[in-house]
Parts: structure tokens; sequence; C-alpha cells
């Protein structure tokens, strides 16, 4: 399988406690992208990055989220201190970010959270 | 926000074609109009884009008023498996090319 992947599929934790997870983008892809999506809304932009770059980063990214993509790879999100009101699904797409005026993204299957 | 307006859900009978509006009054010249479609529980997948003229792929066919104001997602024989959100997204790639989603429509196929 050569599309985007993110692990875990599903989380469950406790308030308070930390949480990462991972992203692969399909291969030779520059750019990558994290949005958040709720219960009954369409997916919310949160940051991306240009290889290893992070270029752009929501205000809905507070100062408890982090994100990273050392080697313009994976990327890692992390939520320090989860709130309930993080429980949402964590989608991470591609692109390859070469591709003229226009640059398609495409989508992993997303992580769920589930902030108890 | 997003910059585009959809119905809020569809019907379809299947084997029909099923005929998704979008409006886009707001687009500007280098504006990409953009499907993606979400199944419950899973990633959005994306379907098919445009610029000014139609286009056509193995899923869907798009066409974009010569306007631009407007744009039409076209399922030629839908499936019970085309039950989705369908979302209409306009795009610059050159500002970062984020998605801004809106909510989309709720297409339900049914036999």
């Amino acid at each position: 399988d050569t599309g985007v992947s993110q692990n875990p599929r599903h989380k469950i934790t406790k308030r308070g406690q930390n949480v990462t997870f991972r992203c692969d983008p399909i291969s030779e892809h520059n750019r990558l992208y994290w949005y958040r999506q709720t219960l009954g809304q369409g997916p919310e932009f949160l940051t991306y990055f240009q290889n290893e770059a992070q270029l752009e980063k929501s205000r809905l990214l507070s100062d408890r989220f982090s994100a990273e993509r050392p080697k313009g790879s994976f990327s890692t999100l992390e939520i320090q201190r989860t709130e309930q009101g993080d429980s949402a699904m964590y989608l991470c797409a591609s692109s390859s970010g070469t591709s003229g005026n226009t640059d398609t993204q495409y989508f992993g299957p997303g992580t769920r959270l589930t902030v108890l | 926000d997003a910059k585009t307006t959809q119905p809020p859900s569809m019907d379809c009978a299947e084997g029909r074609a099923a005929n998704l509006p979008c409006n886009h009054s707001t687009i500007s010249g280098n504006e990409y109009v953009y499907w993606y479609r979400q199944i419950h529980s899973q990633g959005p997948q994306y379907i098919i884009h445009g610029l000014k003229n139609n286009e056509t792929n193995e899923m869907a066919s798009l066409i974009i008023t010569e306007d631009r104001k407007s744009s039409t997602l076209i399922l030629p024989h839908a499936t019970l498996r085309d039950t989705a959100v369908y979302y209409c997204i306009v795009m610059i790639y050159n500002q970062g090319g984020k998605l801004i989603f809106g909510q989309g429509t709720e297409l339900s196929v049914k036999p």
C-alpha cells in the first residue's frame, strides 16, 4: 500500500495525559498537512510542512500541540495535557508540492482520539 | 471560512446520475475547484479538480460554469458505496495549499 498511513488508528486516553500520533506520507511527497475533524464538522487545518520546515500553523494549534517532521519524511503530532475538547479525528495528508500551479492532497485514514 | 456553498443533503437512486452543485461566487482567477468525499469514519478521498475547463476521470465529471461561479460534480451511475459527504473546496496552491472545508453535501444513494 503506497498511500498515507497513520498510527495508531484509535487512541483512548485520560485527561491530562500526553499522546503522540504518527503520519507516514506517500513516498517522495514534500508537503505534509495535519487537520482535525470533530463530529459533524468538516476537517479543519492545523499545520503543514514543506520538507522538514513547518511553514504555517493555525490558531487552533494551541501551545499544548506540537508537530515535527525531522527528516522531511514522517511526521508526529503531540498533544500535551490532553483535554476532553481534544477528542476528535486527526487527519494527515500529503502532496507532492512540486506540480506547478496546483497540488492535490491525499489523506490518510486518520487517528481517532477519545479523551476521557 | 469556506468560500463555497453546498446543499446540506441530497438523495439519489442507485444506478442514476448524482449531480452535486456547488456555488463559489467569489472565486478568483487562480483558484482551483477541488472535490473530495468522506465516507463515514474514513479520511477524505480526492475525487477531481479543475480550473475552468470541464474535467472527467474514472470517478466523476466536473462541470464548471463559464463565469466559474458555480460547478457541478457528476457521478454518472451512483452506487450504494457512493453514499458519503461530498466537499467542494476552492484552493490557491501558492497560498500554502491548505484546504478549507465547509459542511459539504451528505449524499444518500438509495436502492
